[in-house]
């Protein structure tokens, strides 16, 4: 199984700051990597696929890319409506796993 | 659009089944990888397993012994099955359609709003 770690788990940032997250996985995934954004007491929401693919909708502040077994969320110019927590996910093999999560919150 | 909605129990005791429907609306259930995951109270997600073809299963390992996902084409419905429920199945439980791309990209990319769970001793 390839398990996901997740880094920072928390995140503390002001509105207009650039942030990055970045996600390893176990083994390589050929860049099947997916990017989730979950508010509270809401279902996550696609945002990106296959590590660069910014989902149709979605701000292109958001951005994704890959380096071996390594995946970075970046997000330009934060906007208040981006707090919220970050998931990754392996789409490359079954069981298609997430990361822990990244919390980011306004400082 | 495609919209997702899941049904069921809220409480489930322990060591009984858990039951949960996902009602598919504005798409057909013949088609994608309808999925359901679940994320217990301030935990990570986690995916429980997907039907595709309406007959077709892949479960996580670490819960195959205990779920059955199945799909209901006249109804356009999935529904999970999770026996022998613990405590920690406590959860909100979420069912999503996935497609993949080029036999190695696997993503989500419509979600139902989910459903909490609640097992009890």
């Amino acid at each position: 199984d390839i398990q996901m770690t997740q880094s920072p788990s928390s995140l503390s940032a002001s509105v207009g700051d650039n942030v990055t997250i970045t996600c390893r996985a176990s083994q390589i995934s050929y860049n099947s990597l997916n990017w989730y954004q979950q508010k509270p007491g809401t279902a996550p929401k696609l945002l990106i696929y296959a590590a660069s693919r910014l989902r149709s909708g979605v701000p292109s502040r958001f951005s994704g890319s890959a380096s071996g077994a390594d995946f970075t969320l970046t997000i330009s110019s934060l906007q208040p409506e981006d707090f919220a927590t970050y998931y990754c996910q392996q789409g490359y093999s079954s069981p298609y796993s997430f990361g822990q999560g990244t919390k980011l919150e306004i400082k | 659009q495609v919209q997702l909605q899941e049904s069921g129990p809220g409480l489930v005791k322990s060591s009984e089944t858990l039951s949960l429907t996902c009602t598919v609306s504005g798409g057909s259930i013949s088609s994608s990888y309808w999925s359901w995951i679940r994320q217990p109270p301030g935990k990570a997600l986690e995916w429980i397993g997907f039907v595709y073809n309406s007959a077709n299963t892949n479960y996580n390992p670490s819960l195959k012994s205990r779920v059955t996902i199945s799909a209901d084409s006249s109804k356009n419905q999935l529904s999970l099955n999770l026996s022998s429920v613990t405590t920690a199945d406590t959860a909100v439980y979420y069912c999503a359609r996935g497609a993949i791309l080029q036999f190695y990209f696997f993503f989500m990319d419509v979600w139902g709003k989910g459903t909490t769970v609640a097992v009890s001793s």
